[in-house]
This record gives C-alpha cells, sequence and structure tokens, in this order.
C-alpha cells in the first residue's frame, strides 16, 4: 500500500510570494491533516480536512489555507509568504474515525529567501 | 502551562539498556496519545497508540498510560544505536482531530 504522498519535496519562494503543496493520503484515507515544523516551534497543527470538509483549525494566520478534494488529496496555499514561513510542511492522513493514527509523508520543505 | 510537555533531553544511554521517555499533557478530556519516532532529516512515523490506562506492549517498546495523573511514557527495551531518534508524543484534544505534539525528546543510544 502506498504511504502519503508530498509534492514538490523542495520549494525556494521569495517574500510575497504564494505557493501550493499537495498531499495524496494513503488509499482509503478520507482525512488529511497539515503541520509546519520547525526547530523554534516544534510541529504545530495548520487544519485537517474530512469529506472536503475543515473539521478542525489551528493558529495561523488566514495566509494559510486548505482544501480537499472528492479523492482525499489536499493542497495548502500560503499566500504573502514571509521569512519566518520557512519550514518543513508535513501532511498526515488517517481513516478520520475516532482514536485512528496519523501516518506521514515525507514534507515539503519550503525555504523563503 | 503547554498542552504537552516532554522533558528535550538528550537522553543518553547504552545499548542494552532500557530508555524511558514521557510526556505529560494538559487536558483531561484527551483519549487518544500516540509516539512517533522522528530521525534527522525524516518525517515522523507512528510507534504506538494507546487509548486505555495501563501498559501496551509491540515488541521492545511498551508504552504506559495514566489518566489520573495525566502522563504517557514509553520504555524501549534493549535500545540499539539505531533508536537514536526525536521520539514525539502526541495527544488528541478533546473531542476535536486535531493532534498536538510536544516538543520530542532527543534519544542517543551509546555502542
Amino acid at each position: 500500500k502506498a504511504g502519503v504522498t508530498q509534492t514538490p519535496r523542495y520549494l525556494i519562494k521569495t517574500r510575497g510570494q504564494q505557493v501550493t503543496l499537495s498531499c495524496s493520503p494513503i488509499s482509503g484515507h478520507r482525512s488529511v491533516s497539515w503541520y509546519q515544523q520547525t526547530p523554534g516551534q516544534g510541529l504545530q497543527f495548520l487544519f485537517e480536512y474530512f469529506s472536503e470538509t475543515q473539521r478542525n483549525k489551528g493558529n495561523f494566520p488566514g495566509r494559510f489555507s486548505g482544501r480537499q478534494f472528492s479523492n482525499s488529496r489536499s493542497e495548502m496555499n500560503v499566500s504573502t509568504l514571509e521569512l519566518g514561513d520557512s519550514a518543513l510542511y508535513l501532511c498526515a492522513s488517517s481513516t478520520g474515525g475516532d482514536n485512528q493514527p496519523q501516518h506521514f509523508g515525507d514534507g515539503t520543505r519550503l525555504s523563503i529567501l | 502551562q503547554k498542552e504537552v510537555e516532554q522533558n528535550s533531553g538528550p537522553l543518553s544511554v547504552p545499548e542494552g539498556a532500557i530508555a524511558s521517555l514521557n510526556c505529560t499533557y494538559s487536558d483531561r478530556v484527551s483519549q487518544s496519545f500516540f509516539w512517533y519516532r522522528q530521525y534527522s532529516g525524516k518525517s515522523p512515523e507512528l510507534i504506538m497508540s494507546i487509548y486505555s490506562n495501563g501498559d501496551k506492549e509491540d515488541g521492545r517498546f511498551t508504552a504506559q498510560l495514566n489518566k489520573a495523573s495525566q502522563y504517557v511514557s514509553l520504555l524501549i527495551r534493549d535500545s540499539q544505536p539505531s533508536d537514536s531518534a526525536t521520539y514525539l508524543c502526541a495527544v488528541r484534544i478533546g473531542s476535536s482531530y486535531k493532534l498536538i505534539f510536544g516538543s520530542g525528546t532527543r534519544l542517543l543510544v551509546r555502542p
């Protein structure tokens, strides 16, 4: 069974640009969560989607948005990039039920110049 | 107070010893608890999940949960150098579907 696939693996952008990251969950998983990981803040929850609906949202500014498609693939968009947005962005999928563990993709490393 | 707290370490143990990793959480209604392992430059990998008070064993790993004291721990028996990594504790907050992660404990197993 294929794991969680994130594309691209690496991105370099400049301040003010926007970026879209993609995540394909494990087959049969309907929940996709996004996290930001930085050395200073650790792993921080961005949002979670289930059946194309955002069920939970973390404490990030509105520049961070996401969506989920009918095939459960998800995209995350960050607009007006800031230097502080440089991070590893991780996507995790699960079946979406109670107590179900999340499985992570390899992440997208975003660098802002 | 952080929602999920872990000692950042490093925790250094000799090969073959038992490594004990601890995590405390603040939300009394949390129901699901997970341990992830993260090697440097890699993404987190699920090791164990635990939902009920007591111990849960899987190979060399044992997760322990005490909801009354609001802590969860991970024991690694017969530690190997390949176990050297950062171990992340994650807690599902209340009835939501978001996981809150601790900052992780770095484990170093000395050959």
